[in-house]
């Protein structure tokens, strides 16, 4: 079955910092893997996807993210943080179930950015 | 609609009351998924929809959830004689359709779109 790994539920990084946050997957197949964001009282919208095209993968916000088969990471990067990247970061991988599409979350990232 | 739309945005109601928590989805989307999410956790997998039917159910966390959709729409969740461990985000999300994989190709992987969700608290 699929999962995902996301380490430290709790990240702090000064604005204009380096943001890393990081994804392990497992996976018996080549994975579909997304990146989602949640800001306060609000849904999950899409940062980017993998889907085998391409390993470095650029996403909104100055977001992107590395695939790694060999460390079966997808960590999510940003050169330099701004106060609006706080938020909750969601790491996901596709799996099939019974056929169809089955997303499987990460149990998330929140994200400080400190002035 | 623009988006996935939600209702209601919150609902506070007693132990032991029936709710019902609708979502509107993207139109034309046939695919349609409900999540939980407690303070704290992460997104809990409950159910979804591939036109009107749920092919996977094995995320309902007992017999007093139950859901349903018609119309290749609108859905219901449904959560009967709730419980205070019932309180949490309920999330709805929707996308163009599901698929069989590996057989898809892999550049038409669509991603699924959220509602802001209907926050449950129980009393």
């Amino acid at each position: 079955a699929q999962s995902v790994t996301q380490l430290g539920s709790h990240v702090s990084v000064s604005e204009g910092a380096l943001v890393l946050l990081r994804c392990n997957y497992s996976s018996s197949v080549p994975p579909y893997l997304f990146w989602y964001v949640q800001y306060p009282n609000q849904g999950l919208q899409l940062l980017l996807k993998y889907t085998s095209a391409a390993t470095l993968v650029k996403g909104i916000n100055g977001f992107e993210a590395e695939f790694k088969k060999s460390e079966t990471s997808f960590h999510l990067t940003k050169p330099s943080a701004h106060m609006s990247d706080a938020a909750e970061y969601f790491c996901a991988v596709i799996s099939q179930a019974g056929g169809y599409q089955k997303v499987t979350f990460g149990i998330g990232t929140k994200l400080q950015v400190i002035p | 609609g623009a988006g996935v739309s939600q209702s209601p945005s919150n609902k506070v109601t007693e132990k032991g009351k029936d709710v019902e928590l609708r979502c509107d989805p993207i139109s034309g989307h046939t695919a349609l998924y409900w999540y939980r999410q407690r303070l704290g956790q992460g997104l809990e997998f409950l159910i979804y929809f591939q036109g009107n039917s749920a092919p996977d159910k094995s995320g309902l966390p007992s017999d007093r959830f139950s859901a349903e959709r018609t119309g290749e729409s609108v859905s219901t969740l449904t959560i009967q004689r709730t419980q205070q461990e019932d309180s949490a985000v309920y999330l709805c999300a929707s996308s163009f359709r599901t698929w069989r994989i590996p057989t898809v190709p892999r550049g038409t992987i669509e991603p699924q779109h959220f509602g802001d969700g209907t926050r449950l608290s129980i009393l």
